[in-house]
């Protein structure tokens, strides 16, 4: 059982340039999240999803598109990757009744140069 | 709107003290749970344990302890005689509001010496 598996798990990026991570969840959820991690900012949501074909932003989308066309995938898109972008990006999935905890991918950690 | 607040950035011990990680929320919701998580140096996140607002029952697992208090909008955490293994961030959560889109706070690190 894979659970929350991200693609890549390190990535080094030129200002400008444009990538997309992959998340796949082989649980069936229905919410799939992404949200980046820096130094004493905790863990800020970029844009959820609560079903296939659906999107929305969260606390700091800005620079960031997204999109779910299968229910076990959520792809995270950087179309002109900047300084400011590098953190590390975690995945995560749940149920969507509350009491779900959330799963989480490995995390990828990307830089931006 | 949810809320959480973790206002230990960063917590030094020494092995075998009792360590205590605050936890404070907010929200205008009846129904909602709590969550913590663990995040060893190796980087994954591992969940630790849930709360539904409607148990206030204080839960002990082996040397972790969890103490929730509706009055105080807080949801500590305590871990007795602290190991090196323990020494990690350590984030609580809320999921709350129509969608239970989980909030975290800024996760507190946890240090502990030999």
């Amino acid at each position: 059982n894979a659970g929350v598996t991200q693609t890549p798990k390190f990535r080094v990026l030129k200002t400008g340039q444009s990538m997309t991570l992959l998340c796949a969840q082989d649980m069936n959820h229905e919410y799939m999240y992404w949200y980046r991690q820096d130094p004493g900012m905790g863990l800020r949501l970029i844009h959820y999803s609560v079903g296939e074909g659906t999107t929305a932003k969260g606390e700091v989308p800005d620079g960031y598109n997204v999109s779910r066309l299968k229910k076990q995938n959520f792809l995270l898109g950087l179309e002109s990757a900047a300084p400011s972008q590098t953190s590390v990006y975690f995945c995560a999935s749940s149920y969507m009744t509350g009491q779900s905890e959330a799963f989480f991918g490995q995390g990828t950690r990307l830089t931006v140069v | 709107a949810q809320k959480v607040t973790q206002a230990q950035t960063e917590i030094s011990v020494v092995e075998k003290e009792d360590v205590t990680l605050d936890c404070v929320y907010e929200t205008r919701d009846t129904t909602y749970y709590l969550f913590w998580y663990k995040q060893p140096p190796s980087g994954e996140l591992v969940f630790l344990i849930r709360r539904n607002s409607f148990d206030e029952q204080n839960e002990i697992s082996g040397r972790y302890s969890w103490n929730f208090q509706k009055s105080t909008s807080s949801f500590n955490f305590t871990i007795t005689a602290s190991q090196v293994v323990d020494s990690a961030v350590y984030f609580c959560a809320l999921r709350a509001g129509g969608s239970y889109i989980p909030t975290f706070g800024r996760g507190t690190s946890l240090i502990v010496h030999p």
